[in-house]
């Protein structure tokens, strides 16, 4: 089993729907990051969190440390938002562990 | 903008020949890693350095070795790239304990 697990692995969805990913996660962590890979692009991170919740323009992300779960979510989604979501952790010494990644794609 | 440079964008290598990819930062950050991204999977750490200290993952092969002649660049040298290598690599910075990772837009090569 995979220390970091996100949900969904694939979502399609309508332009201006919200979306939420989740990840979770089994392990102590210092910091969870979201990260967002467009097509044959490279990784741009989001959102560092070790607690509680940020926003940046239409990005909330959400941490529960008691429940190891996090949630990013998309509001009033658009089709340039489509990409991969990548949940990650790091633990310390600063190494990240992965999730497998969300493939999302909105549909104008 | 501070950021993290990755050069170049697409290298095209011949099997068996040398190839480096090269990655700049002016973040000051003291955390450089390197990262072998394959299709559809999640990056895999290669190595990374604390300040100058080089710090090798297990797994990763002894055809990849890296370089830090200064705290604004890294490189990345693959000995003889076999067909298996091709691959996104990615450079990434942090500070250590204190901020999150920023990434280059990546290196995709192709070994022909």
């Amino acid at each position: 089993k995979n220390e970091v697990e996100q949900s969904p692995q694939n979502l399609t969805a309508q332009e201006g729907e919200f979306i939420t990913i989740n990840c979770s996660y089994s392990v102590g962590i210092s910091a969870l990051h979201w990260l967002q890979q467009h097509p044959g692009g490279g990784i741009v991170s989001l959102f560092m969190l070790s607690s509680g919740k940020k926003k940046h323009g239409r990005l909330i992300a959400t941490i529960n440390i008691q429940e190891k779960h996090s949630s990013l979510h998309i509001t009033a989604s658009h089709p340039r938002d489509s990409a991969v979501y990548i949940c990650a952790v790091s633990r310390g010494n600063e190494k990240l562990t992965f999730g497998t990644g969300t493939r999302l794609t909105i549909i104008p | 903008d501070a950021m993290v440079i990755q050069n170049p964008r697409y290298q095209v290598t011949q099997f068996g020949k040398p190839v480096t990819l090269s990655c700049s930062q002016t973040l000051n950050h003291n955390v450089m890693y390197w990262y072998q991204q394959k299709s559809s999977q999640a990056p895999k750490l290669l190595f990374h350095y604390y300040d100058k200290d080089f710090n090798n993952e297990a797994d990763t092969p002894d055809n990849f070795q890296s370089r830090r002649p200064n705290t604004s660049f890294c490189f990345l040298d693959i000995r003889s790239p076999g067909l298996g290598d091709a691959a996104m690599y990615l450079c990434a910075t942090s500070r250590e304990g204190v901020s999150g990772y920023t990434f280059g837009s990546g290196t995709r090569l192709t070994v022909v």
